[in-house]
């Protein structure tokens, strides 16, 4: 079985400018989660969705930042301005209902 | 209250000794606790994850140790291997909803 699928696995952009990040989760998987990691840190919920349905984004800051998750699929996380403090890693994890979340490699986002 | 407070920051065991890296949370609402492996460049992988209606649970060189009144749980690893060297994430959550991360311990197996 597949995991969580993310792409790209790394950006580098100058500040100002905008990026987008995609995810495809494990098929079936009606939840989806994205987290952002700072360095030396642990994962932090961004945004949480059921089927496409955003049910927790309680955390995205939405000034800047949206996300969409069409057809209750993949998602995509959009920033826009990106900010010097915006680089982190983004993770994707994906889970049943009442399941254990699977995550993906993530996407490592340098903004200089 | 939403905190999971995780400890130590780094930790280095001689090959074959034990790891221990402990947590503790606040919310008593919590009833999912998992740990977390992650490798450099790489996603946090489920290792093992406990309910609070047990006290313990070992798959294979890892176990969970869980005190329900002292809000506390732990993870040991026996027979600590170089291939464990990996950041350890501590997490809870309710219900499935976000999982609230501790801050991570670096664990460094010296062969």
């Amino acid at each position: 079985e597949a995991g969580v699928v993310q792409s790209p696995r790394y950006k580098i952009i100058e500040k100002k400018q905008p990026v987008a990040f995609w995810c495809n989760p494990i098929s079936g998987h009606n939840t989806l989660y994205w987290y952002r990691q700072n360095l030396g840190q642990g994962p932090e919920l961004l945004i949480r969705y059921e089927n496409e349905e955003a049910v927790d984004d309680s955390q995205l800051p939405k000034d800047r930042f949206s996300a969409e998750r069409l057809k209750g699929v993949d998602s995509t996380l959009k920033i826009q301005p990106a900010e010097l403090g915006d680089s982190a890693v983004y993770l994707c994890a994906s889970s049943s209902i009442l399941d254990t979340q699977y995550f993906g490699p993530g996407t490592r986002l340098t903004v200089l | 209250q939403q905190q999971v407070k995780q400890s130590p920051q780094s930790l280095i065991v001689q090959k074959g000794g034990i790891s221990i890296i402990n947590c503790a949370y606040e919310n008593t609402a919590f009833d999912y606790f998992p740990w977390y492996q992650q490798f450099p460049g790489k996603g946090p992988a489920l290792l093992i994850a406990i309910r609070p209606d047990v006290s313990e649970k070992k798959e294979g060189r890892f176990t969970i140790s869980f005190n329900k009144s002292a809000k506390q749980f732990s993870l040991h690893i026996m027979d600590s291997q170089p291939g464990d060297s990996a950041t350890y994430f501590c997490a809870a959550t309710q219900g499935a909803q976000k999982l609230v991360f501790g801050q991570g311990t670096r664990l460094t197996i010296n062969p």
